[in-house]
């Protein structure tokens, strides 16, 4: 089975700082790996996917992530947050068939 | 596209009380999912349907039953409401099981 470790529950950062918010998995098998952005008092939206080929992966947002096989990371990153940036992000894990694994979230904080 | 609606957006019921969660997709998904998320805790996976015709438990399914009407649409059933059970209700969509899911905008439940 799969397992999601986020390892900050809460990152308060000031505007335009860059930020990490880290996600570690667990899985026996080959997995996909996805982040997601949750605003206030909404549904979950996917921010961006690793599915295969570069580890290296881009939202349209500014937002990146790496996947890194050796220490079954998959840390979220950001050079230069904004005030809309606010938000709690999810990571996941699937191992292909079976439904995505959520870790608990990290609620990003902006400060002006 | 309307993407994945559900209803009620809001619910108040008391303690014993029975009621149903409606969840529809329009993108022609085979999969589609059910997830509690309480303070904490992440989104917890309460019951999913790899294909129309199957039904399959998640992490938390006690107290909950559900139906996968067709291939769009997918119920969740509280048959005997209890406290513990408040939270926000999210239904998802993917078009296999272990993909990029899409989420609805919630139901947020109280019950007194």
């Amino acid at each position: 089975a799969q397992s999601v470790t986020q390892l900050d529950s809460q990152v308060p950062v000031f505007e335009e700082a860059p930020v990490e918010l880290r996600c570690n998995y667990s899985s026996s098998v080959s997995v996909y790996l996805f982040w997601y952005v949750q605003y206030p008092n909404q549904g979950l939206q996917l921010l961006l996917k690793y599915l295969s080929g570069s580890t290296l992966v881009e939202s349209i947002n500014g937002f990146e992530a790496e996947f890194n096989k050796s220490q079954t990371s998959f840390h979220l990153r950001k050079p230069s947050v904004h005030i809309s940036d606010t938000a709690e992000y999810f990571c996941a894990v699937s191992a292909g068939n079976t439904p995505l694994v959520f870790g608990k979230g990290t609620r990003l904080s902006v400060i002006a | 596209n309307a993407g994945v609606t559900q209803t009620p957006k809001f619910q108040v019921l008391k303690t014993g009380q029975s009621m149903t969660l409606q969840c529809a997709q329009d993108m022609n998904h085979n999969s589609m999912y059910w997830y509690r998320q309480d303070p904490g805790m992440g989104l917890r996976l309460i019951y999913y349907s790899a294909s129309e015709g199957t039904t399959d438990k998640g992490e938390v399914p006690n107290g909950y039953n559900v139906s996968r009407l067709n291939k769009r649409e997918f119920s969740l059933r509280l048959e005997s409401a209890a406290p513990s059970q408040t939270s926000v209700y999210f239904c998802a969509s993917s078009e296999v099981s272990g993909d990029e899911q899409f989420f609805g905008p919630g139901t947020r439940l109280t019950v007194l």
